[in-house]
């Protein structure tokens, strides 16, 4: 059964302090794991997918990283717009074609 | 945004009762999906759809069905609502069934 635990459940950063999100997995075999942001009373909004360990992706402040056993989201110098939670999800591959399993997520808080 | 609309997007309904959710897509996409949210759970998928009349059941299928009668449109029936049921139910859409999933606005359901 794939698993996903997220790190810390909450997180307040002050505006341009710079923190990481973690995301520890197992699975069977890791066909992808996704990062979502999701804001009050909304979808969640894909943001990175990443496929093998090593592989990096950035969009912005946003900076994802993937290891054998875990995922981190690095913010660099946060704005306070990017207050949200941020989800976590592995795709396995025996765990079910199209099977997304979800994190609880890290609910983060950036003040100015 | 991906063009994914949900209806309806609140909803109170009494135990007992059926209650049919929308999802409504206008991306042509393949695969569609049925998840539900609440507290101190991830995301949990419900149902998902690989094709018209083409659906097979995930985590927590118990208590609802779905279809798929056009590509557009992937229905969720609660059959005869509990309170257990209360939740925000997104749908989510994908090209394949390895692609990336992307949410709709999602659903309030309360059940009383």
């Amino acid at each position: 059964e794939d698993q996903v635990t997220q790190s810390p459940e909450a997180l307040r950063l002050q505006e341009g302090e710079s923190s990481s999100l973690n995301c520890s997995y197992t699975v069977s075999g890791l066909r992808g794991l996704f990062w979502y942001r999701q804001d009050p009373g909304k979808g969640p909004e894909f943001l990175f997918t990443l496929y093998s360990a090593g592989e990096e992706k950035e969009k912005e402040r946003l900076k994802a990283t993937l290891t054998k056993k875990e995922s981190f989201l690095h913010i660099t110098a946060p704005k306070p717009e990017d207050s949200a939670t941020y989800l976590c999800a592995v795709q396995g591959l025996e765990s079910g074609y199209s099977t997304l399993t979800f994190g609880k997520g890290t609910m983060l808080l950036v003040s100015p | 945004d991906a063009g994914i609309t949900q209806s309806p997007r609140h909803k109170v309904t009494e135990t007992g009762t059926p209650v049919t959710l929308r999802c409504h897509q206008t991306e042509n996409h393949r695969y569609m999906y049925w998840y539900r949210q609440d507290p101190g759970h991830g995301l949990r998928l419900i149902h998902y759809s690989y094709g018209v009349k083409d659906t097979d059941k995930g985590e927590v299928s118990d208590g609802y069905s779905v279809s798929r009668s056009k590509t557009e449109d992937f229905l969720l029936t609660l059959e005869s609502a509990t309170s257990s049921q209360t939740s925000v139910y997104f749908c989510a859409i994908s090209e394949g069934g390895t692609d990336t999933q992307y949410f709709g606005p999602g659903t309030r359901l309360t059940v009383l």
